[in-house]
């Protein structure tokens, strides 16, 4: 079945860098634009970022740009979120989410997150 | 990125209905429209509405999304305990050139 599934989060000190990763299966990942999104304990959904469906190109909300970067592996049915530079309003649970390539689509399919804690 | 704007609560009774509303701009909003996601307590969004308006598959009829101008809406049909959750309206925002959410609605089945 489709499925989504976030790893690599953890507790980290500020400043310090973090790798995530969520792998695809079930799906063809080559055809699907894939975003990051992260949800602040108690808060509400942030956008941060897409990577186009081939991996060329990536976009950030203000927030993460220069700091964060989205890449993604075809070949393993995998994409990454490296983010540097970590602070503490960077404290969330991250999920990943697919859509499907060719504009005015949706994040239709939802990983389960992975939290990442930053601390001072 | 400013977001859309949602209330913060709606409380209704068994099998009442809801309507839930996203206050957007002609970029976001106004432009492509908004998708609607379900978040219940301790698990991830799911989507439940299409820019379009479509549903996804599996996602019950209970469940119908509109739109007028910069203004998006859900309404919930015969709710039930389970339709207790969070619920969150997205758009892409050509001005910003990414996506928007809004700050979520809690949805409460007396």
């Amino acid at each position: 079945q489709v499925q989504l599934v976030e790893s690599g989060g953890g507790v980290v000190q500020s400043g310090r860098s973090l790798r995530l990763s969520c792998a695809a299966s079930g799906f063809n990942f080559r055809t699907y634009v894939m975003h990051w999104v992260r949800q602040a304990p108690g808060k509400g959904l942030e956008w941060v970022g897409f990577i186009w469906s081939d991996g060329t190109n990536a976009f950030y909300a203000d927030s993460v740009e220069g700091r964060f970067t989205i890449s993604k592996d075809n070949s393993k049915n995998t994409l990454y979120l490296q983010m540097n530079s970590l602070r503490a309003e960077d404290t969330a649970v991250y999920y990943c989410a697919r859509e499907p390539e060719g504009g005015h689509n949706d994040m239709d399919v939802w990983g389960q997150g992975t939290t990442v804690t930053v601390s001072s | 990125q400013a977001g859309l704007t949602q209330p913060p609560s709606v409380s209704k009774g068994l099998r009442q209905t809801a309507t839930l509303t996203c206050t957007g701009n002609s970029d976001n909003v106004g432009g492509q429209g908004a998708a609607w996601l379900q978040q219940r307590q301790g698990h991830p969004p799911k989507l439940l509405s299409y820019r379009n308006n479509n549903r996804p598959s599996g996602i019950s009829d209970r469940f119908s999304a509109s739109r007028s101008g910069n203004t998006a809406s859900l309404t919930i049909t015969g709710l039930q305990p389970e339709d207790e959750a969070d619920y969150y309206c997205s758009a892409w925002d050509g001005g910003l050139s990414g996506w928007v959410f809004g700050g979520g609605t809690h949805l409460t089945v007396l």
